[in-house]
């Protein structure tokens, strides 16, 4: 199927450490993986994505990794500040032909980052 | 450029009452998609519309109803309200060329009682 399974389901850190969290997911048509971060009341927004022809993409402190092989794929944040702190969700897509970009999403990760 | 917006943000129906979310997105994006948010179960896709003049059933589609009204517009109808349809409904779009990044709107929190 399509499922993705996210953990941790909560995660607490302290200011400065790094974070990470870990999706797997069935479909391995699956080939473009994006995270979204959610703020409480607010909207998902993007925050970095990957594509399966990719095995690492970085942006400042945020990175993730993929294993094709594994059928998995992680957030990384390193240096974690408070405004770090929300939910986070992976998905996953079959880019292209009828998926039409239809997303499955994993169940969220609440990350919290103690000053 | 207001990007995705949805009307309205708070809506309390009683059960069996029927309401229209609208969606609207000024991106030019050829696909749209309606989704929901429970507690501890992400985000789940209740219908989607790939191009003008197409929509298909997503994950959950029990219970709703879309209308993709032009490029622009995407609404979705719930006939006859449930309290299980208690949550809170985004709509995204997704330019369809180049790119596979969805952008996503408000969002409506809906309570059914």
């Amino acid at each position: 199927g399509e499922n993705v399974e996210q953990h941790p389901s909560t995660l607490s850190v302290q200011e400065g450490d790094s974070a990470v969290i870990k999706c797997t997911y069935s479909d391995s048509a699956s080939n473009y993986f994006p995270w979204y971060k959610q703020e409480l009341g607010k909207r998902p927004q993007l925050i970095i994505d990957i594509r399966s022809n990719v095995g690492e993409k970085k942006d400042q402190r945020i990175a993730v990794t993929l294993n094709k092989t594994a059928k998995h794929f992680s957030l990384h944040i390193t240096e974690t500040q408070p405004e770090d702190s929300a939910v986070y969700f992976c998905a996953r897509t079959n880019a292209g032909g009828t998926s039409y970009g239809k997303l499955t999403f994993g169940q969220g990760t609440i990350l919290t980052v103690h000053p | 450029n207001a990007g995705v917006t949805q009307t309205p943000k708070f809506q309390v129906l009683k059960t069996g009452q029927s309401m229209t979310l609208q969606c609207a997105q000024d991106m030019n994006h050829n696909s749209m998609y309606w989704y929901r948010q429970d507690p501890g179960m992400g985000l789940r896709l209740i219908y989607y519309s790939a191009s003008e003049g197409t929509t298909d059933k997503g994950e959950v589609p029990n219970g709703y109803n879309v209308s993709r009204l032009n490029k622009r517009e995407f609404s979705l109808r719930l006939e006859s309200a449930a309290p299980s349809q208690t949550s809170v409904y985004f709509c995204a779009s997704r330019a369809g060329w180049g790119t596979d990044t969805q952008y996503f709107g408000p969002g409506t929190r809906l309570t059914v009682l």
